[in-house]
């Protein structure tokens, strides 16, 4: 079973640039959330997707920050513009289910705002 | 507001050691409890789900216990290995509102040969 990939592993852009993130979930799993981890602290959910519906974008900072889940299988998260304190491991991961379903992780993308 | 706390925050020990790393959390209104692994400049690796109605689960040389009353969860590893060296992280998933999963800091673990 193939896991949850996520492009670009790497990212590096001036701040006030834009930058976006994909990610495409275990086939079959209906949700699908975005993460933010800045070094050393635990991850922090930005936004949560049922199919191609949002259930949770309470801390998703909407003034910069944007995603969307087109057809309820890939995702694509963007900043606009970005900040320093955006640099952090993005990641995603999805789950069959919303209740108690295991969640996967991808790889991440790093990304640093110089 | 969940909080998950887990201490201690960086842990080193011998090879071949057992030893128990500690999550903590605010409300006990859950679905349920992950523990996951995450090695440097990786995701996470999910390790162990326990829901709300259990009281642990096992895989391998791991054991997580959940006491949702005291709002505690413990994950023991059994015969320490190098391999184990990685950051270990707990997360909740409420049971009411959004169902929001909130991660603890994570224990940094160092198992050392």
């Amino acid at each position: 079973e193939a896991g949850v990939a996520q492009s670009p592993r790497y990212k590096i852009i001036e701040k006030r640039q834009s930058v976006a993130f994909w990610c495409n979930p275990i086939s079959g799993h209906a949700t699908l959330y975005w993460y933010q981890q800045i070094l050393g602290q635990g991850p922090k959910l930005l936004i949560q997707f049922q199919n191609n519906g949002v259930v949770d974008d309470s801390q998703l900072p909407k003034d910069r920050f944007s995603a969307e889940r087109l057809k309820g299988v890939d995702s694509t998260l963007k900043i606009q513009p970005a900040k320093l304190e955006d640099s952090a491991v993005y990641l995603c991961a999805s789950s069959q289910g919303q209740v108690n379903t295991e969640a996967f992780f991808g790889q991440g993308t790093r990304l640093t705002v110089v | 507001k969940q909080e998950v706390t887990q201490i201690p925050a960086a842990l080193s020990v011998p090879e071949g050691e057992n030893l128990v790393l500690n999550c903590s959390f605010t409300d006990s209104a859950i679905y349920n409890l992950q523990w996951f692994r995450q090695d440097p400049g990786k995701g996470l690796t999910s390790l162990l789900l326990i829901q709300s109605s259990q009281r642990e689960q096992t895989s391998g040389r791991l054991n997580a216990s959940l006491d949702k009353s005291s709002g505690r969860s413990t994950l023991y590893i059994a015969a320490s290995q190098p391999g184990d060296s990685a950051t270990y992280l707990c997360a909740v998933k409420d049971s009411g509102g959004y169902q929001k999963v909130t991660f603890g800091t994570g224990t940094k673990l160092q198992v050392i040969p």
